[in-house]
């Protein structure tokens, strides 16, 4: 079945650096790429719809310049979280979608720990 | 516009229980509509999937069905096992599968 890998699983840094994830299908293609935001105990809120070889469409919300997403390839976006701070820290889930006639499928998450 | 409501948790049950877990959606046009599970530091699996009223999805003695008439898609389980112990949620999403809208999720806690 369709896979997709998130890596890194969990990353630790410091204040002010930037962080980059990314999210591979390993088996499709996608031309659209999903990144979402779980806070603790809560439930996912999407950030972005990435889409191959064109701007990624932000939710309402989010900040743009802040969470920078590169859909370079038909397998790889990345989400770089720039200057990041310590309430930036969560969990960060990618999906993606093999085709019209599937759902999305969803990685494994990063948790960042911004100190 | 589009939402999902799933019932608060915890639910803590004992091993072998039955188990039902809320959810009701409101949609315009024909979601279709899911149950997702997450377990402790991982992403989301799927669970199960009805993309039609009256269609019944069903996965690892889990089970769901679409009801349009009551805009329902509850979960079930006739005997539940310390390791369905996870957080489990409703979703919808529109007729090409794009947008996902996420219920709040409900964790269940099962005791042997």
């Amino acid at each position: 079945g369709a896979v997709v890998s998130q890596h890194p699983s969990w990353v630790i840094c410091k204040s002010g650096t930037s962080v980059k994830i990314e999210c591979r299908s390993l088996d499709f293609q996608a031309t659209t790429m999903f990144w979402y935001r779980q806070f603790p105990k809560q439930s996912l809120m999407l950030m972005a719809t990435s889409n191959e070889g064109s701007k990624a469409t932000y939710e309402q919300g989010v900040e743009k310049d802040k969470f920078l997403i590169n859909h370079a390839s038909l397998t790889l976006s990345t989400l770089t979280v720039t200057s990041a701070h310590p309430e930036d820290s969560s969990f960060y889930i990618c999906s993606a979608l093999p085709d019209r006639d599937q759902p999305q499928h969803f990685g494994d998450g990063t948790r960042l720990s911004i100190l | 516009g589009d939402s999902v409501t799933q019932m608060e948790g915890p639910v803590t049950l004992s091993e072998e229980a039955f188990l039902t877990i809320n959810c009701t959606y409101t949609a315009t046009g024909y979601p279709s509509l899911f149950w997702y599970v997450q377990y402790p530091g991982e992403g989301l699996q799927l669970l199960l999937k009805a993309t039609k009223a009256d269609d019944k999805g069903s996965n690892k003695g889990f089970e769901a069905t679409y009801r349009k008439e009551t805009t329902s898609f509850h979960l079930e389980k006739g005997s539940v096992q310390v390791s369905d112990s996870a957080v489990y949620f409703c979703a919808l999403t529109g007729y090409n599968f794009n947008k996902f809208y996420f219920g709040s999720g409900t964790k269940l806690n099962v005791k042997p």
